[in-house]
């Protein structure tokens, strides 16, 4: 069964690093989500992503976030400074059209220190 | 603003006993509603879709229901099972948005 396969399953960063979080969507599906979870929270969503370029965004996605899709496989969320408070699981998802069922990955497990 | 409730936020139930788990909504203008499991520390497995124009969806011992209406969806899991256990979570898009909203979960626990 196609599956979005994220890597890497945890990254431990110093605060203020730059991180990049990788995401392999579900071939032919063209809408990219990026969700996060931080411990005992809701999941809440960052960013949708479709037609290379972002179509909406959520007040969390500052101007430290961005995605692209550098090689029409891969998508990828930047964080450009890491802070504290964005230790979080990172969830990447995509849907095959606009407001379908959303498929996520496993998720990155980011730990800001 | 779209909000989504789930509760109770945990249940323990023994083996063989079938559930009815609840989450309610506050904007009934959806396209949709997703049901999805989270095992610990793991991402989310989506379960059932069920489309604003569905009353029902089922998929093997699991049954969602809709009522737009009322803002309520259940999901009845039958003769559950110790490897049921996980975090149960509903989500719905925002109103005129790609965007999911999530409820906070119910951490199911079925004990053998």
């Amino acid at each position: 069964e196609p599956e979005v396969t994220q890597t890497p399953s945890h990254q431990v960063t110093q605060m203020g690093q730059e991180v990049i979080l990788r995401c392999v969507p579900i071939s032919n599906h063209l809408y990219f989500y990026w969700y996060r979870q931080i411990l005992g929270q809701k999941v809440e969503f960052l960013v949708s992503f479709y037609n290379n370029e972002i179509s909406e965004k959520s007040e969390i996605f500052d101007d430290q976030f961005s995605v692209e899709r550098p090689d029409g496989s891969n998508f990828t969320l930047k964080i450009r400074s890491t802070k504290l408070e964005d230790s979080a699981m990172y969830f990447c998802a995509t849907g095959g059209a606009r407001n379908t069922e959303a498929f996520f990955g496993q998720g990155t497990r980011l730990t800001v220190v | 603003k779209q909000e989504v409730t789930q509760i109770p936020a945990a249940l323990s139930v023994p083996e063989g006993e079938n559930l009815v788990l609840n989450c309610s909504f506050t904007d009934s203008a959806i396209y949709n509603l997703q049901w999805f499991r989270q095992d610990p520390g793991k991402g989310l497995t989506s379960l059932l879709l069920i489309q604003s124009s569905q009353r029902e969806q089922t998929s093997g011992r699991l049954n969602a229901s809709l009522d737009k209406s009322s803002g309520r969806s259940t999901l009845y899991i039958a003769a559950s099972q110790p490897g049921d256990s996980a975090t149960y979570l509903c989500a719905v898009p925002q109103g005129g948005s790609e965007k999911l909203v999530f409820g906070k979960g119910m951490k199911l626990t079925v004990n053998p």
